[in-house]
């Protein structure tokens, strides 16, 4: 079966950091993204990862083990703007960019 | 570059009417796909579209069905409309639908079904 678990909801202040993690169990594997999803507005990329280790983007990394099963996003120096649900996401099909979505974090930043 | 569209933004229908939805990928984008968001399900995957065709499939009724035009715009149909069809109904375009390719979301279209 195909199933993608992230915690729901997360709290955090800013300035702080805060890992959302991610384990998968999919049929397939074509790679990882984590994507950020404001209230009310479209999903927008945030990483991909499709070999193991650790991938560096400003504020936010990702992490990916294959062997596990397991990816977290890393966000430093949280700011009030990175409230939003964040999703995981994998890609399973051989051919095609069909992605499998987590239920979404949603991580709430307090002054 | 314009991004992706959907159109139209928010549509209200009742049980057993049928609706269609359209996407206009971003330039020069050929693969399409859809999904369905609700709170208690998330994002689930519908289908794909490239170049016409499609390509995968996800786990819903036969009611909901897709095309792409030779222009990569794509509309999916929902028949026979469900209280449960209520979702925000999301479109994704990505260059040439290879894998591990960014997807880049539209701003979706919320129907309510009363």
């Amino acid at each position: 079966g195909q199933n993608i678990d992230q915690p729901t909801e997360m709290t955090a202040t800013e300035g702080a950091i805060v890992q959302i993690n991610c384990t998968y169990q999919t049929s397939g594997f074509n790679g990882l993204f984590w994507y950020q999803q404001h209230a009310g507005e479209a999903p927008t990329f945030l990483s991909y990862n499709v070999l193991d280790g650790l991938e560096e983007k400003g504020r936010f990394s990702s992490f990916l083990s294959r062997s596990k099963g397991y990816s977290y996003l890393l966000l430093k120096e949280l700011q009030m703007k990175d409230s939003a649900s964040y999703l995981c996401a994998v890609g399973a099909n051989q051919a095609g960019t069909a992605l499998i979505f987590g239920k979404g974090t949603t991580l709430s930043v307090s002054s | 570059k314009a991004g992706v569209t959907q159109t139209p933004r928010y549509l209200i229908k009742t049980r057993g009417q049928q609706v269609t939805l359209s996407c206009s990928p971003i330039s020069g984008h050929r693969s399409v796909s859809w999904y369905q968001q609700t709170p208690g399900q998330g994002l689930q995957f519908l289908f794909e579209y490239f170049s016409e065709t499609q390509r995968n499939k996800g786990n819903f009724p036969g009611r909901f069905s897709g095309r792409q035009f030779s222009n990569s715009r794509s509309e999916m149909n929902v028949s026979t409309l469900e209280l449960g069809d209520s979702a925000l109904y999301l479109c994704a375009s990505s260059l040439g639908g290879g894998q591990g390719e960014t997807q880049y979301f539209g701003p979706g279209t919320r129907l309510l079904v009363l």
